[in-house]
């Protein structure tokens, strides 16, 4: 069974870090490219970044550039984010996904990683 | 970047009738090497993460019940449900996967009437 899980989320101060991890098992994780995607509590999707099958490219969203980091250990199958500066407005799930190749999609998808920005 | 603006943000249709989303990219996500549309279509139902329904605008995802269908090109997309079932109350999005940013569409809520 193709899946994702997230582990690392929780509550940090405004101005804090925090990492969130991807474990993926169930496929070939080293051919993939991957994303992370949140959303705020009560609204929608907003995708926040990407990293190529072998790390060599990352694109981010305007409002995570220069705080956020992805990266990815291919030998132990994990993704991860690294969030530093967080702010209250960075408050959402956190989603793990797989790209599955040109226009095809995100799938699967994580349960989610809860990150609460607040004092 | 490419805004995706979906309609309605909402609506309410009967149990066995035809859902109707519409979903409009502020550019073409036409990739013309391909000729394939990147756009997608995702489920999500209350507690859920998203569900990946539709890809190149009009391929369902193995598994997805064929009521669903999915039409258009270039900068203007529908996603229909025919024969609306109950489990079908849930948020749908629409996604451009042709360049980054891969922006969503808002959401439309879809409910029972």
């Amino acid at each position: 069974e193709v899946q994702l899980v997230e582990s690392g989320g929780g509550l940090v101060q405004p101005g804090g870090s925090l990492r969130l991890s991807c474990t993926a098992s169930g496929f070939t994780f080293t051919t993939y490219g991957m994303h992370w995607v949140r959303q705020a509590p009560g609204r929608g999707l907003v995708w926040v970044s990407y990293i190529n099958f072998d790390g060599s490219d990352t694109r981010y969203t305007d409002s995570v550039k220069g705080r956020f980091t992805i990266s990815r250990d291919n030998a132990k199958n994990t993704l991860y984010l690294q969030m530093n500066s967080l702010r209250v407005e960075d408050t959402a799930v956190y989603y793990c996904v797989r790209g599955r190749g040109p226009g095809m999609g995100f799938d699967p998808w994580g349960q989610g990683a809860l990150v609460t920005v607040s004092s | 970047d490419i805004v995706m603006t979906q309609s309605p943000d909402s609506l309410a249709v009967s149990l066995g009738e035809r859902a109707t989303i519409n979903c409009k990219s502020s550019q073409s996500v036409l990739y013309s090497s391909s000729n394939k549309n990147h756009l997608s279509w995702y489920q999500q139902r209350p507690g859920q993460p998203p569900k990946l329904l539709i890809y190149w605008a009009s391929t369902r995802e193995s598994g997805v019940p064929d009521r669903f269908s999915g039409s258009g090109s270039g900068t203007d997309f529908t996603l229909t449900i025919s024969g609306l079932q109950a489990e079908d109350v849930a948020v749908y999005y629409c996604q451009q996967c042709y360049s980054p940013p891969y922006n969503f569409g808002q959401g439309t809520k879809l409910e029972i009437k």
